[in-house]
């Protein structure tokens, strides 16, 4: 499986836009781009999924270079009820491999400063 | 919307009993992934299950098994139990392998 690598932390301030990028050097054809938010104590939630170019959804835009070796999620306009860790993730979701298998690296702590 | 149960939410077990976690995927989602996570640690991958057939796993210690039921609900069964297995412990759901999964509120269980 492909490993991510992700910056530990990063800091920013309210309003900012805020930009994470991933490295994914080793990732397969099949696989596909998923990060997840956490919270202390609470399960990780999805934000946001791609496998090429750019993808949008209502809190945040994913994007992927062509040759997927890399990805940034982006953030627009945080506020301090971003603060948390975020995780970028790859895998097969096209069943060919038949393997569910969603492996979290060391994610990037989040510190949203007012 | 229904989201992913797990039960209990809290647990207290000394060491060298056995613990069973349980966990009920959102209806109609066919994937059931089980994670551990130790107190600032990343999730780590235990197990997971399509279609009631185990699908692939990680590092699940042998003192630990699960199942899938024909209802979709899974069980970890926990033995031996030691200082170190305590943790919060996630279980997650989806439609497929490996698409948008939906994490459940955890277990966490302290062995004493």
């Amino acid at each position: 499986l492909a490993k991510t690598t992700q910056p530990i932390s990063m800091d920013s301030y309210e309003g900012q836009e805020v930009n994470i990028t991933c490295s994914h050097n080793n990732i397969a054809t099949n696989d596909y781009i998923t990060w997840y938010q956490q919270f202390p104590s609470q399960g990780p939630r999805f934000i946001i999924q791609g496998y090429k170019t750019k993808v949008t959804n209502e809190v945040a835009s994913l994007f992927i270079p062509a040759d997927r070796k890399s990805s940034t999620l982006s953030l627009p306009r945080v506020s301090l009820s971003d603060t948390a860790v975020y995780y970028c993730l790859v895998g097969d979701r096209t069943g060919s491999s038949n393997t569910g298998k969603l492996i979290f690296g060391q994610g990037t702590t989040l510190q949203v400063k007012p | 919307a229904a989201g992913v149960i797990q039960s209990p939410r809290h647990l207290i077990k000394e060491k060298r009993e056995t613990a069973t976690l349980k966990c009920y995927p959102i209806p109609r989602h066919d994937t059931v992934y089980w994670y551990q996570q130790g107190p600032g640690q990343d999730p780590q991958f235990l197990i997971s299950f399509y279609e009631k057939m185990q699908s692939d796993k990680g590092s699940i210690p042998d003192r630990f098994s699960a199942q899938q039921f024909s209802d979709y609900h899974s069980e970890l069964n926990m033995s031996s139990l030691e200082l170190g297995d305590s943790a919060l412990y996630f279980c997650a759901s989806s439609l497929l392998l490996n698409t948008e999964a939906f994490f459940g509120q955890g277990t966490r269980l302290t062995v004493v």
